[in-house]
């Protein structure tokens, strides 16, 4: 069982907006706002797309937004397209022993 | 171009031994900090280690606490993961990633895939 709860697909069609929640608690996504989103696609090396909950590294479209509330931080894209379909995982620091938590994965399918 | 290079994956028995290690490039190594995180078949990303830029702090996820030794070379630019006492839970594919203040990796390598059976 993964430390940070997410669902376990989404799906939206072309040019919709979802969004994709990752829920953990006050010891790592309530307590601190270095929680972080990464898209991977089959085959492929994670790629950052939102650090610190809602700043997009260079590069990354800014379809895709972070926001956080409470123990829950959120993913939204919007204006879906086909090559966004993929696996996304959030992550948090934690105050725990393990220094760096993640979300169990959510599949993104594009219809 | 930041380029990270994993390499020394392949199958190995349970209870035997392996050593990963990470080639960096296009940036200066000895000012990170890096993890490995590896992530099993089907399965999602799971954290296994931490080492500050120095070497001097270290961190194990408690799966592989006692099992696993991370280090790093500066002047190789390089980075390492000793496993021993591998389990067939251990079978995974492992990234090397760069950290940066806020997350566990802004690059990652390609992986190198570990496969623990008999």
């Amino acid at each position: 069982q993964s430390a940070l709860t997410q669902p376990a697909s989404v799906s939206g069609s072309p040019g919709q907006s979802i969004t994709i929640s990752c829920t953990g608690t006050s010891s790592d996504v309530g307590g601190y706002n270095y929680v972080s989103w990464y898209q991977q696609h089959p085959g492929k090396a994670p790629k950052l797309m939102i650090y610190e909950v809602s700043n997009r590294p260079s590069g990354v479209s800014n379809r895709f937004s972070g926001s956080k509330s409470g123990n829950t931080a959120s993913l939204t894209i919007s204006g879906l397209q086909a090559e966004d379909e993929a696996d996304y995982y959030c992550s948090s620091y934690t105050s725990s022993s393990t220094l760096w938590v993640f979300g169990g994965g959510t599949k993104l399918t594009v219809l | 171009e930041v380029q990270l290079v994993e390499s020394g994956g392949g199958l190995v028995q349970p209870g035997g031994s392996l050593r990963l290690s990470c080639a960096a490039s296009g940036f200066t190594f000895s000012s990170y900090e890096m993890n490995w995180v590896r992530q099993a078949p089907g399965k999602g990303l799971e954290w296994v280690s931490y080492i500050s830029s120095s070497g001097s702090t270290i961190y194990y996820a408690d799966s592989v606490k006692g099992r696993f030794t991370i280090s790093r070379d500066n002047a190789k630019n390089s980075l390492y993961l000793q496993m021993n006492s591998l389990r067939a839970e251990d079978t995974a594919v492992y990234y090397c990633a760069r950290e940066t203040p806020g997350e566990p990796g802004d690059y990652w390598g390609q992986g190198t895939l570990v496969t623990v059976s008999s």
